[in-house]
């Protein structure tokens, strides 16, 4: 079965430091999300991407974070200096249309911690 | 503001009983609804949806309900097992809105 791949699985870095998590979507999808969620609380809506352009993004996705699609394949999360808050499980998910009803499928996830 | 919650943190249940998970929302607007289980340190994982025109969706040992009078949304779990031990998240979205939003999960914990 298709699967959302993201790497790396587990990243330390020190405060401040520029952070860069990937994901390889589903190949046919074409709609592109990355999500936070802080150890032991509910999964945050971060960005969305299609057509090589943000299409919503929340509050907390501010002047940090960037997401990219460099290739045909890679989708990509920069978090250019890293707080101690941004620790968190970052999940990239996909979906092949926005049409209502069309099931959105996440990856493992890329666990960050910043010290 | 928009909010999907979920009324019990933790639930348990014994191997072989059915489970109920429960979840209220209160965007009116919300027309399509997803149940995700995620066990610990991995991402969710799609186990049933449901759009509005619809008040219920089967799938193998598992039913969603949906109630948009009362704006409320369940998942039945039959038979339960101990690898339905997870946390489990309903999530809505409105129209062809990108973003998901999440509840904030209920533990089911299954006892042999």
């Amino acid at each position: 079965e298709p699967e959302v791949t993201q790497t790396p699985s587990h990243q330390v870095t020190q405060m401040g430091q520029e952070v860069i998590l990937r994901c390889v979507p589903i190949s046919n999808h074409l709609y592109f999300y990355w999500y936070r969620q802080i150890l032991g609380q509910k999964v945050e809506f971060l960005v969305s991407f299609y057509n090589n352009e943000i299409s919503e993004k929340s509050e907390i996705f501010d002047d940090q974070f960037s997401v990219e699609r460099p290739d045909g394949s890679n989708f990509t999360l920069k978090i250019r200096s890293t707080k101690l808050e941004d620790s968190a499980m970052y999940f990239c998910a996909s979906r092949q249309t926005a049409i209502s009803g069309n099931t959105i499928y996440f990856g493992e996830g890329s666990w960050l911690t910043v010290v | 503001g928009e909010s999907v919650g979920l009324h019990l943190p933790t639930l348990s249940v014994q191997e072989g009983d059915n489970s109920i998970i429960n979840c209220a929302y209160s965007n009116s607007a919300s027309d399509y609804f997803i149940w995700y289980k995620q066990e610990s340190g991995k991402g969710p994982q799609f186990i049933i949806d449901i759009r509005s025109n619809m008040d219920k969706r089967q799938g193998q040992r598992v039913t969603v309900l949906l109630n948009k009078t009362v704006k409320h949304l369940s998942l039945q779990i039959a038979a339960t097992q101990p690898g339905d031990s997870a946390v489990y998240f309903c999530a809505e979205a409105s129209g062809t809105a990108s973003k998901l939003t999440f509840g904030t999960g209920t533990r089911l914990q299954v006892t042999l």
